[in-house]
């Protein structure tokens, strides 16, 4: 059971260049999560989906879009990165049916030159 | 706008020492209340709070919920330097989709 797979581990970008960061779970569950993570920041949510076909913006959404493909998939991009956007990016799903916990992927470290 | 808050943001202890640490939320239709251990990857779950005043165990970590002063603790006794990580308390608010997660503390457990 893979749970939440995000790809890829590692990126180094120059500025300005763009890239999709791909996010899947198949555990069925209806949202799904994007956040970044700085040195004492936590994790800061950029974009969240409630289901298939819904998004919306979390606390840092500038500079990111997201597309829910479909129920299992949820990918986040840049469009012209910027060093300020050089963190580690987590994805993670939740069931919405009770109080349940989110799962996470394994992230992607992301360094912008 | 919801908000979760945790103290300290860091803290060295012992190995041996008992640690609290503490975690104040505002949220729209509160929840439930998550408790995640980070070591150097993705946040592992510990505990998830939903009634005021019923400790969750496990193993030397316990942790309860107040619900009328809105707030939560995480109970470490006897630490180990495994136990050196962050922890991130996080609630679901609005609608129960958006998960708002604290900043964390960073804890580390010396020989």
């Amino acid at each position: 059971n893979a749970g939440v797979t995000q790809t890829p581990k590692f990126q180094v970008l120059k500025t300005g260049q763009s890239m999709t960061l791909q996010c899947a779970q198949d555990m069925n569950h209806n949202s799904m999560y994007w956040y970044r993570q700085d040195p004492g920041m936590g994790l800061r949510l950029i974009y969240y989906s409630a289901s298939e076909g819904t998004t919306d913006k979390g606390e840092v959404p500038n500079g990111y879009n997201v597309s829910r493909l479909n129920k299992r998939e949820f990918s986040l991009r840049l469009e012209s990165a910027a060093p300020s956007q050089t963190s580690v990016y987590f994805c993670a799903s939740r069931g919405t049916d009770s109080n349940t916990e989110a799962f996470f992927g394994q992230g992607t470290r992301l360094t912008v030159v | 706008e919801d908000k979760v808050v945790q103290s300290p943001l860091s803290l060295v202890v012992h190995e041996g020492d008992t640690v609290t640490l503490n975690c104040s939320y505002e949220v729209t239709n509160f929840r439930s209340l998550l408790w995640y251990k980070q070591e150097k990857k993705a946040p592992t779950f510990l505990f998830m709070l939903t009634s005021s005043g019923i400790e969750k165990k496990s193993g030397r970590l316990s942790s309860i919920l107040d619900k009328k002063e809105l707030f939560s603790i995480l109970n470490i006794t006897a630490t180990q330097t495994g136990d050196s990580a962050v922890y991130l308390c996080a609630a679901p608010g609005g609608s129960n989709y958006k998960l708002t997660f604290g900043k964390g503390t960073l804890l580390t457990v010396n020989p």
